[in-house]
């Protein structure tokens, strides 16, 4: 298996600007996480799915993000309009939770700069 | 509620000496826990897993951990370090007597820096 893939791998962008950052999670894998790391606050779950519905988006820091999975093999994190401060590195991960062990395997993360 | 907790920022051995990179833990239940090493410029990998069982887990790249109940601990152990070895570790719990979904916490990480 390929792994979790994320594009772009690096996204450098400037202020006001809509950023899309996409994931394919591992084939089978029935959940799927977005998170986002930054120096000052580590490593932050965003929003999470089960079966491609969003079971928890308490971590998504404001309205300007939203994430959707139209299937089970593809999603999106969406910032519009971007800011500054939006700058970290965005990770998705999946996994296979009916194996009852609930292990994530981690994408190698889109870095995002906003100017 | 769960939480787990990393006590120290920064870990730093000397190459072939024993490392421990410490952590612990807050559940109702009995915990799942797991750790993760984040080389730079990656993704976190995982790393080992206790569910149940052997209090002693052995995983990737000659790592252990151990499980104590009592202490409510999950130490990262590995006998003899390797340079290689420099990079950030996550400790992460879940509950699944709290929760049924898949979430689980991070904790903060340690950098942990093995000199030559």
């Amino acid at each position: 298996d390929a792994g979790v893939i994320q594009s772009p791998r690096h996204e450098v962008t400037e202020m006001g600007q809509e950023v899309t950052l996409r994931c394919k999670p591992i084939s089978g894998h029935d959940y799927l996480f977005w998170y986002r790391q930054t120096m000052m606050r580590g490593l932050e779950l965003l929003i999470y799915f089960n079966n491609n519905v969003p079971i928890d988006d308490s971590g998504m820091p404001e309205d300007r993000f939203s994430a959707k999975m139209p299937n089970a093999s593809f999603s999106t994190l969406k910032i519009q309009p971007s800011e500054p401060r939006d700058s970290a590195v965005y990770f998705c991960a999946s996994s296979f939770a009916t194996s009852g062990t609930d292990t994530q395997y981690f994408g190698p993360g889109t870095r995002l700069t906003v100017l | 509620a769960q939480s787990v907790a990393q006590p120290e920022d920064q870990v730093n051995v000397a190459e072939g000496n024993p490392l421990t990179v410490k952590c612990t833990y807050s559940v109702s239940g009995n915990p799942y826990l797991f750790w993760y090493v984040q080389y730079p410029n990656r993704g976190l990998q995982f790393l080992l897993k206790y569910i149940t069982g052997d209090n002693l887990v052995k995983g990737s790249y000659g790592f252990e951990a151990e499980f104590n109940k009592s202490q409510t601990s999950f130490h990262l152990k590995k006998p003899s370090a390797l340079v290689s070895d420099s990079a950030l570790y996550f400790c992460a719990v879940r509950d699944p007597g709290y929760s049924s979904a898949s979430k689980i916490i991070f904790g903060s990480g340690t950098r942990l820096s093995i000199r030559p």
